[in-house]
């Protein structure tokens, strides 16, 4: 049974720019969730997704946003770039969510410059 | 806000020996807790869970505890391996659809 797949695994961007990163779930999976790891911080969550809608937005601006499609692959979008953006980007699948034990991909670094 | 606390950012011990690794939260309404294991350049995976119903929950050689009075739990590895060298993350369920994680603790076993 294939993973999480995230890509790409590494991205470089400038401050001002935005970045789109995709996540496939492992199959079968509806629910997905994006964390954002930095040093010292842990993951912290950004959003979850189940059937196309989000059901839960952690405490992150606007500028960071997401969806999910009908094959439940998800994408995120963070516009208007900063610094302090650059993180280990984190997505997790699970069947339906509620809890249950995630599934992780490897990650997409992304580095703004 | 830190809603799931992870006071030791570090942890090494010597093989064989028992690794303790410890998480504190703040939200007695938190039901349901899990510890995953991080190695470098890999997404984290589930190690094992404990709900609020359970102050123990074993499967091999880890085994959790949790305190409820004292919201804290812990997770006990024995005998520590080098291979368990990596970062431990824990976290908890919160508002149904959302996990809260702790900013992890480096377990390094010395062989």
């Amino acid at each position: 049974k294939a993973g999480v797949t995230q890509t790409p695994r590494y991205l470089i961007k400038t401050r001002g720019q935005q970045v789109t990163l995709s996540c496939s779930p492992i199959s079968g999976h509806r629910s997905v969730s994006w964390y954002q790891q930095t040093p010292g911080q842990g993951l912290q969550f950004l959003f979850e997704y189940f059937s196309e809608t989000q059901r839960n937005k952690g405490n992150f601006p606007g500028r960071f946003s997401g969806r999910q499609f009908s094959n439940s692959r998800s994408e995120m979008n963070v516009s208007t770039l900063e610094l302090g953006d650059s993180a280990l980007y984190l997505c997790a699948s699970s069947p339906t969510g509620g809890g249950q034990p995630q599934h992780f991909g490897d990650g997409t670094r992304l580095s703004i410059l | 806000d830190q809603q799931v606390k992870q006071n030791s950012p570090s942890l090494s011990v010597q093989e064989g020996r028992i690794s303790i690794l410890n998480c504190d939260y703040t939200n007695s309404m938190f039901d349901y807790f899990l510890w995953y294991k991080k190695y470098p350049a890999e997404g984290p995976t589930f190690l094992i869970s404990i709900s609020s119903i359970k102050d123990k929950n074993e499967d091999g050689r880890f085994t959790v505890f949790l305190n409820k009075s004292a919201k804290h739990l812990s997770l006990h590895i024995v005998p520590s391996q080098p291979g368990d060298s990596a970062v431990y993350f824990c976290a908890t369920q919160y508002n149904n659809n959302d996990m809260r994680f702790g900013a992890g603790t480096r377990l390094t076993v010395k062989p």
